[in-house]
């Protein structure tokens, strides 16, 4: 299994604080996501990367920002977390975008009380 | 992105084959078909891809049709392990990696 490492694996947090969610592989892919995942909507793409420094939104990027000054590592920041950002959130890394197999990591569960 | 459209969900009994469809009538020519699943509580997991020709593996097989429109994953002896969300998706070299709802197996005793 790729090595992708999600931290922390649970947050609790409150409305207004910034949050800033980690994502670190060891397999030196050059893609990498953030999802989030909620109850009937299946896995929403928040934003990625394909390289450092090179990063793009994804279909539900408000409220979010992602930053990746290494190749191995991925940040998803919450600037003022809202309720509804609760969720579960996925990172993703993948070698290339055709044929390459995409590696996910554990999720990180986080509550905006 | 060109689109995938999967049933719901299906249900099957242990032990028996499972055919999981999946429509892409806008796929191009050289887009990869993907397929991951997502066990309860886990994040997804590769299962399997191809471009035209069909392809195993120890997990499961991909049917592709001839003109690429469709294509089926085969969960040959279905388990309770195997319950889970499973996505059709399709990869090609500007597309960045996108999910649908997918079809939720269930499997039966």
């Amino acid at each position: 299994d790729a090595g992708i490492t999600q931290s922390p694996r649970h947050k609790v947090t409150e409305t207004g604080t910034p949050v800033t969610l980690r994502c670190h592989q060891t397999e030196n892919h050059r893609y990498m996501y953030w999802y989030r995942q909620d109850p009937g909507h299946g896995l929403r793409l928040i934003h990625y990367s394909y390289g450092v420094k090179d990063t793009d939104k994804g279909e539900v990027s408000d409220g979010y920002s992602v930053s990746r000054s290494k190749t191995e590592d991925f940040l998803l920041t919450l600037e003022s977390a809202t309720s509804s950002q609760t969720s579960v959130y996925f990172c993703a890394t993948q070698p290339t975008v055709k044929q390459g197999l995409a590696f996910f990591g554990q999720g990180t569960r986080l509550t905006v009380v | 992105d060109a689109k995938t459209t999967q049933p719901n969900s299906m249900e099957s009994n242990e032990e028996e084959p499972v055919h999981l469809p999946c429509n892409h009538s806008t796929i191009s020519g050289t887009d990869y078909i993907h397929w991951y699943r997502q066990l309860p509580s886990q994040g997804p997991e590769y299962v399997i891809h191809g471009l035209t020709s069909n392809v195993n593996n120890r997990m499961a097989s991909l049917a592709i049709a001839e003109d690429r429109k469709s294509s089926t994953l085969i969960l040959h002896r279905a388990t309770l392990r195997d319950a889970a969300v499973y996505y059709c998706i399709l990869t090609g070299t500007a597309s960045k990696l996108t999910f649908g709802t997918g079809t939720r197996l269930q499997v039966t005793l």
